[in-house]
């Protein structure tokens, strides 16, 4: 499976944007790119996934880098309820697409 | 709906005990997984089903877990004997075929097992 590559920490101030990087320089065609973030003592949940193009929804923005090598969850105004560990995922199609590899993620801070 | 629901939210035992924890997936969702997260691995697959049949337990650590589907509505993850390693939090997730690598998985809210 391709591998992603993130910071392991994150600082940003209240009402700010956030830009959270992924590195997933082995990706395949095929890969989908997936965020899940884990609020504190709380189970994973879903942020948004996109293939190619750029992707917007209520929660958060993603912006793929044109040779899909890296790409950038973008929280538009950190509150403190973002503060969470934020995982990027790579999901290929086929057998075993419908599993979740974790990795380390980012933890991300907000500071009132 | 309700989400995935899990039982129960903690759970102290001591080593050998049996222990066995609970998960009721989002109605209509034909995949479960069973995780495992702790400070040292991080998140991990233990095992997942498909239209309750497992599909793939490669992530079970050893024979003395186990996990059972027996209808659409519930599954359970069985350790026994339990051993202090096997203290985590243990997550269940549900999901609904047809998406592919497109696919969303729902998470409950954990189980946090103590062995002593």
């Amino acid at each position: 499976d391709a591998k992603t590559t993130q910071p392991n920490s994150m600082e940003s101030n209240e009402e700010e944007p956030v830009h959270l990087p992924c590195n997933h320089s082995t990706i395949s065609g095929t890969d989908y790119i997936h965020w899940y973030r884990q609020l504190p003592s709380q189970g994973p949940e879903y942020v948004i996934h996109g293939l190619t193009s750029n992707v917007n929804n209520r929660m958060a923005s993603l912006a793929i880098a044109e040779d899909r090598k890296s790409s950038t969850l973008i929280l538009h105004r950190a509150t403190l309820r973002d503060a969470a560990v934020y995982y990027c995922i790579l999901r290929r199609a086929g057998a075993g697409s419908y599993q979740l590899t974790f990795g380390k993620g980012t933890k991300l801070s907000v500071i009132p | 709906d309700a989400g995935v629901i899990q039982s129960p939210r903690h759970e102290v035992t001591e080593m050998g005990q049996e222990v066995t924890l609970r998960c009721k997936p989002i109605s209509g969702h034909d995949y479960l997984f069973w995780y495992r997260q702790t400070m040292m691995r991080g998140l991990e697959l233990l095992i997942y089903f498909n239209n309750n049949v497992p599909i793939d337990d490669s992530g079970m650590p050893e024979d003395r877990f186990s996990a059972k589907m027996p209808n659409a509505s519930f599954s359970t993850l069985k350790i026994q004997p339990s051993e202090p390693r096997d203290s985590a939090v243990y997550f269940c997730a549900s999901s609904l075929s047809g998406r592919g690598p497109k696919n969303i998985q729902y998470f409950g809210a954990g189980t946090r097992l103590s062995v002593l």
